[in-house]
């Protein structure tokens, strides 16, 4: 499976745009990206999925370069509401192969 | 519209007796998964059914962790002569299986070991 590796934690102030990256430099070909937001006593939300370019939605965008060792998570102008816990996952869309998340970003939006 | 639906939704137990969580994935999802998340972690994979085909079981913590899927619909995870490490929230998952790596989570069920 693809390692991925992520900041911890990061800081922001509502209004600001938000880009946490992920690491995965051992993709696979048929490997996609997805990125899930956690909220406090929740389970996880799929937000985003791509495989290559940008991939762009009502919630975030997803750049992702042409090599594809890594990906960029942007939330635009982000609130108080966006506090949580964002996870970066590399796998297939499809088979036997189990996706697995890793320890994800603590994002903390202050006003 | 039902999503994924997990019961009991908290359960206290003594240490030592074995308890049993049951996920009620989407309908007509494949892909069922199990993770774990003790407080202020991130997710555990315990186990990942897919179709018909046979179990992943390698995140289980142990041999006294066990889960079965019946008819590729409910899932029971069962864990047997509880610890107090076992103490955590137990997530359960499904997805389509094919076509997104989207996951549908359930509320979870919180588990606490006395």
């Amino acid at each position: 499976l693809a390692k991925t590796t992520q900041p911890v934690s990061m800081d922001s102030y509502e209004g600001q745009e938000v880009n946490i990256t992920c690491s995965h430099n051992n993709i696979a070909t048929n490997d996609y990206i997805t990125w899930y937001q956690q909220f406090p006593s929740q389970g996880p939300r799929f937000i985003i999925q791509g495989y290559k370019t940008k991939v762009t939605n009502e919630v975030a965008s997803l750049f992702i370069p042409a090599d594809r060792k890594s990906s960029t998570l942007s939330l635009p102008r982000v609130s108080l509401s966006d506090t949580a816990v964002y996870y970066c996952l590399v796998g297939p869309d499809t088979g036997r192969r189990a996706l697995t998340f890793g320890s994800g970003t603590r994002l903390q939006v202050q006003p | 519209g039902a999503g994924v639906s997990q019961s009991p939704s908290n359960k206290v137990t003594e240490k030592g007796k074995d308890v049993e969580l049951r996920c009620d994935p989407i309908s007509g999802h494949t892909a069922l998964y199990w993770y774990r998340q003790s407080l202020g972690q991130g997710l555990e994979f315990l186990i990942y059914f897919q179709g018909n085909s046979a179990p992943d079981k390698s995140g289980l913590p142990s041999d006294r962790f066990s889960a079965e899927r019946t008819g590729g619909s409910v899932s029971t995870l069962t864990i047997q002569r509880t610890q107090q490490e076992d103490s955590a929230v137990y997530l359960c998952a499904s997805r389509s299986g094919t076509g997104s790596n989207e996951q549908f989570f359930g509320p979870g069920t919180r588990l606490t070991v006395l």
